[in-house]
């Protein structure tokens, strides 16, 4: 099934510790993106990949990394997590980056509560 | 700053229909998109308005003014599964999406 695959699905973690949240799209659309979803507030952007071997930064980078290795694959990486990154995250892809009706595909999310 | 607009809640009856409102301030403007979102799942892409007036597509239908910073998505001959939150997202003139918080809609028989 074509699609976005999220891992974990929900994972607890002690402060400090460094944990990375995989993603996996299929449709080998150019550009992913991760987003933190926090209640009362919108889906905020963290990075973003516009194409295999670029990022960017989003609205809330600070405590995240990611890399974009090849098409299908864009993990995130928090170095030191802080109780504040507790959140749902979520990966997205789109086939193209920029204008147009730029459709985003979700993953499921991961459940993240770092304590 | 960059904002969008929307109800936090709205209750409606199975049967009936509903509008849900999103008003945007941004800096510039490249299209808008209403994404359905149930509880504990992602978010599913619904409509996508660019320029003014209704897109109608089965029993959704979105609309929007440019000059009015505002759309809107209404829902015909609601049905329970329709309980779901409902999230406004405008492009900006760097074609970054701004998101709004989501309307809770619930749907009571």
């Amino acid at each position: 099934i074509a699609g976005i695959t999220q891992a974990p699905t929900s994972q607890i973690l002690a402060a400090g510790r460094r944990m990375t949240l995989r993603c996996t799209q299929d449709m080998r659309h150019n550009a992913m993106y991760w987003y933190r979803q926090d209640l009362g507030l919108g889906l905020r952007l963290i990075h973003y990949s516009n194409t295999a071997g670029t990022t960017g930064k989003g609205e809330v980078p600070d405590g995240y990394s990611v890399s974009r290795a090849n098409t299908d694959d864009f993990p995130l990486t928090l170095a030191s997590a802080v109780p504040s990154q507790t959140s749902v995250y979520f990966c997205a892809s789109s086939d193209t980056g920029g204008a147009g009706a730029n459709v985003l595909t979700f993953g499921a999310g991961s459940r993240l509560t770092v304590l | 700053g960059q904002n969008i607009d929307q109800p936090t809640e709205m209750t409606a009856t199975e049967g009936a229909i509903v509008q849900i409102n999103c008003t945007y301030q941004t800096s510039g403007f490249n299209g808008l998109f209403w994404y359905q979102q149930h509880a504990g799942e992602a978010p599913t892409f619904l409509s996508y308005n660019v320029l003014d007036g209704l897109e109608e597509k089965g029993r959704f239908s979105s609309f929007l003014s440019r000059s009015k910073g505002y759309s809107y998505l209404l829902l015909k001959e609601l049905q329970m599964k329709d309980s779901a939150s409902y999230l406004c997202a405008v492009m900006d003139s760097n074609y970054q999406l701004i998101w709004g918080a989501g309307t809770k809609l619930i749907i009571k028989p």
